[in-house]
């Protein structure tokens, strides 16, 4: 059975710095081909993809908050950390990480965790 | 980027209807297309991908077609399970979604 949870400050100040932790089972980072995603949702709004790690540390990140980002793996806690940096209010939204399969063609999410509210204001 | 573009934004429907939502690529995607559900407060959840095949568990109702720049995503007879927004999301050249399609009662 896999699943997937987010975890991480529901308040932050803006200029902080945003640490959001996904504890996963029933899968492993390690298998060849499996990857993990970051995604957000504002209240109200559509999806955005911010961020992937593949199962061989390669590392992906949205051309457009690149410079803020950083995505890292610990195999043997089963887990994928996220930091967002400089945060402000228009991060507010709803953090998911989510499973992209190992298949041929990796590049949809298969599993979500429940997503966690970040609100970003002093 | 990709952009993805879904219409209609907000779609009323009966129980029992059929109903289609469709997207548009901004550039060919060939199949590299997949299809979400989210009800209110939950994460989404896969329905189809490579733009037509049904992931598993999903019901036979849903169904999905299309390649290239446009996609369609079909629930042949809508139930109230059923009532939610749906995105489309491209996976050909790094990963955006379409804006969502509401799903209310009519």
């Amino acid at each position: 059975q896999v699943t997937l949870r987010e975890s991480g400050p529901a308040l932050v100040k803006p200029t902080q710095t945003l640490t959001l932790t996904c504890t996963f089972s029933g899968f492993s980072l390690s298998t060849s081909g499996m990857c993990v995603s970051w995604i957000r949702q504002p209240p109200g709004k559509a999806l955005e993809w911010l961020a992937r790690i593949d199962w061989d540390d390669d590392k992906y990140y949205s051309t457009s908050l690149k410079t803020r980002l950083t995505i890292s793996k610990d195999t043997s806690k089963n887990q994928v950390v996220l930091t967002m940096t400089n945060m402000d209010p228009v991060d507010t939204a709803t953090y998911y990480c989510a499973r992209m399969p190992a298949v041929a063609s990796p590049g949809y999410f298969d599993y979500w965790g429940q997503g966690t509210l970040v609100t970003v204001s002093s | 980027d990709i952009q993805m573009t879904q219409s209609p934004s907000t779609l009323s429907a009966s129980v029992g209807d059929r109903v289609t939502i469709t997207c548009r690529a901004s550039q060919s995607i060939s199949s590299w297309l997949a299809w979400y559900q989210q009800k209110p407060g939950k994460a989404p959840k896969l329905l189809i991908y490579k733009a037509s095949s049904l992931e598993s568990g999903v019901p036979s109702r849903f169904s999905g077609s299309g390649s290239g720049t446009e996609f369609t995503l079909t629930i042949s007879s809508l139930q109230p399970d059923d009532f939610a927004t749906y995105y489309c999301q491209q996976y050909n050249s790094w990963w955006t979604f379409g804006q969502g399609t509401k799903v209310e009662i009519k």
